[in-house]
């Protein structure tokens, strides 16, 4: 099956500071997909990738959609304390039945210090 | 609140129990999923129900049994657990788009096995 290296693993920052992390596949996906989980809930969409080099903001969240397909970064610019969580990245492709089947990284836990 | 509700929020139950995880989405999505989300491993895509298939992972064992009766509502049966079944068990649910599938989770079912 298809894996995804997600990294870093954890950060530990200051608020104010800038974040970035990435996922990276050996293989190619048709769509990115990045999510944020805070304790005891279940993953929320922040921001969906669905064309190769895109480049994609929410707030101050940026995501975009590697040119090979087989990557995808997410930068969160000026962190504050509720930032913390665990964000995970989600490659999908096209399934032979027609349905888009996911795969997600192992995530990267963010701790913000204020 | 994401329009995807689980029951119960936390279950202990014994090896020998039969138990019901019920999922119900409020968001007039075609699809639906469960995951097994594990301490140090990725989000794991068991079941995906969708208007165009069903789609298993085949390394699911046979005491996890899925049901969804209709396109709001999705279950999943229990019986016979393996303490190594303990994890938080996550529903979603998403509209089916030409591009992709985009997953609205719900808080998901916190399951204990003893």
């Amino acid at each position: 099956g298809q894996q995804l290296n997600q990294s870093p693993q954890s950060m530990f920052i200051q608020e104010g500071e800038d974040v970035s992390m990435n996922c990276t596949s050996s293989s190619i996906f048709n769509t990115w997909l990045w999510y944020k989980q805070d304790p005891g809930e279940g993953p929320v969409l922040l921001i969906a990738l669905y064309k190769a080099g895109e480049l994609t903001s929410n707030g101050r969240l940026t995501a975009q959609f590697g040119i090979t397909r087989k990557d995808s970064f997410l930068n969160i610019s000026a962190s504050i304390p509720s930032d913390v969580g665990i964000y995970f990245c989600a490659g999908q492709l096209r399934g032979s039945g027609g349905s888009y089947i996911p795969t997600f990284g192992r995530g990267t836990s963010l701790i913000v210090h204020p | 609140e994401t329009g995807v509700t689980q029951t119960p929020r936390h279950l202990v139950m014994g090896m020998t129990n039969k138990k019901s995880l019920k999922c119900e989405q409020h968001l007039g999505h075609n699809a639906m999923y469960w995951y097994k989300q594990s301490a140090k491993k990725p989000l794991e895509l068991m079941f995906v129900y969708s208007l165009e298939e069903r789609v298993e992972n085949n390394s699911v064992p046979s005491r996890f049994s899925p049901e969804c009766p209709n396109s709001s509502h999705l279950f999943l049966h229990l019986h016979t657990l393996q303490p190594e079944d303990s994890a938080l068990y996550l529903c979603a649910s998403s509209p089916e788009k030409l591009t992709a599938y985009e997953q609205y989770f719900g808080p998901g079912t916190r399951l204990t096995v003893t």
